[in-house]
């Protein structure tokens, strides 16, 4: 997906497991991006980071931790805090200079049982 | 305040036909409007974007027409093919986005009938 890679696609998990999804990107692009999709919801901002080291909380961050401490990564943990972990996550990428919209990776389908 | 508000929720239309897609938006610091696709099982692609410098942008067969004082953009898709079908976001944010995050409409499912 044009130097976004998101791992594992699809992804099970026992109900109060913690679960880390991954973000790795080769573009050298500064902001990266977490996105929650649920039917009929649209796309809801978990986390964003725009430095290494240096992260802010989205809408609907509660449940939910990540770390930067590389720029080409950005991993996601779901934690058993999370009431409602069942869905797809995107990880997304972008350019704080020149920015030009999203690039989007292919998504983690995360099911927990 | 915040929100961007997309219709319909889902559309049927006829091979060669139009498919015109709405959204609608408060916030008049938004200055930036992209439109993205998403396939199944997929990540969204971006497919156009507008800033409110100009009231329309096209790229081939998709078209932005973008409405400032009605705080209004629509996504409008000419000769409407099957691989067409999928669902459509529409989105926004402030500074060019550049600082801030886009804010996505609910999506609109679009299905193209052969």
């Amino acid at each position: 997906d044009g130097g976004i890679t998101q791992s594992p696609k699809y992804l099970f998990r026992k109900e109060g497991q913690n679960v880390t999804l991954s973000c790795e990107q080769n573009l050298n692009h500064d902001a990266m991006y977490w996105y929650r999709q649920d039917p009929g919801q649209g796309l809801r901002l978990i986390y964003y980071s725009q430095i290494v080291n240096d992260f802010q909380k989205g809408d609907i961050a509660e449940g939910y931790s990540v770390s930067r401490e590389k720029k080409e990564s950005f991993p996601l943990t779901v934690t058993s805090a999370q009431k409602n972990p069942t869905a797809f996550y995107l990880c997304a990428i972008s350019e704080t200079g020149k920015f030009d919209g999203y690039t989007f990776g292919s998504g983690t389908r995360l099911t927990v049982v | 305040q915040q929100q961007v508000k997309q219709s319909p929720q889902s559309l049927i239309v006829q091979k060669g036909g139009i498919s015109i897609i709405n959204c609608a938006y408060e916030n008049t610091a938004f200055d930036y409007f992209p439109w993205y696709q998403q396939f199944p099982g997929k990540g969204p692609a971006l497919l156009i974007a507008i800033r409110p410098d100009v009231s329309e942008k096209k790229e081939g067969r998709f078209t932005i027409s973008f409405n400032k004082s009605a705080k209004q953009f629509s996504l409008h898709i000419m000769d409407s093919q099957p691989g067409d079908s999928a669902t459509y976001f529409c989105a926004a944010s402030e500074h060019g986005g550049s600082q801030g995050n886009l804010i996505f409409g609910k999506g609109t499912k679009l299905s193209v009938k052969p």
